[in-house]
């Protein structure tokens, strides 16, 4: 029972640059979630999806696109990387009662 | 959106003291309080959480207390530990099955 796991754990790319980052759980959870978080600062919501089939736009959506590919994977695109875009990204997963259990974490540079 | 305010950003204690963290929101609709606990290079764990069901709960050191008519809830250590030390997240629900994040504090436990 691994819960939330993401690949890759470090990533750099260059401006201009695409990559997906890959999310799954094995908690049998509806809802996945994507936060970037800055330096110092909180988490703010990118994309979530509240089951599957569905997503929804959070807090910071633009520059990003999101795929819920079935219950247990959720995973986030960068099409275009950005400078701006450098963060830690942590996918996160909702249980019934609202509950969020998160991932490891994405540690993306953006030269 | 919702907007939640979390206070104080840092908090430094001496071992066996206790600690306090408030955060303060504006929705009246939120009904789920969780708090999380971030350690250095990690991701968030949640280490308890309220319902508006109910105005306190414990956990052996730690408890919230919740007060919607004032809207604020409070994360209270007692007995403050070295392992204490990290960065501690207050959050609401939206009410869209996704959670808005304080800012954060940073609460270090001088031995």
């Amino acid at each position: 029972n691994a819960g939330v796991t993401q690949t890759p754990k470090f990533q750099v790319l260059k401006t201009g640059q695409s990559m997906t980052l890959q999310c799954a759980q094995d908690m049998n959870h509806n809802s996945m979630y994507w936060y970037r978080q800055d330096p110092g600062m909180g988490l703010r919501l990118i994309y979530y999806s509240a089951s599957e089939g569905t997503t929804d736009k959070g807090e910071v959506p633009n520059g990003y696109n999101v795929s819920r590919l079935n219950k247990r994977e959720f995973s986030l695109r960068l099409e275009s990387a950005a400078p701006s875009q450098t963060s830690v990204y942590f996918c996160a997963s909702g249980g019934a009662f609202y509950e969020q259990f998160f991932g490891p974490g994405t540690r993306l540079t953006v030269l | 959106g919702e907007n939640v305010e979390q206070h104080p950003s840092t908090l430094s204690v001496q071992e066996g003291d206790s600690a306090v963290i408030k955060c303060t929101y504006s929705d009246s609709a939120s009904n789920y309080f969780p708090w999380y606990k971030q350690e250095l290079g990690k991701r968030p764990q949640l280490i308890i959480d309220i319902r508006s069901n109910v105005g306190e709960k414990k956990d052996q050191r730690i408890a919230v207390t919740l007060n919607k008519t004032a809207k604020h809830f409070s994360l209270h250590i007692t007995e403050t530990q070295p392992e204490d030390s990290a960065v501690y997240f207050c959050a609401l629900d939206t009410g869209r099955r996704a959670l808005t994040f304080g800012s954060g504090t940073r609460l270090q436990v001088q031995p």
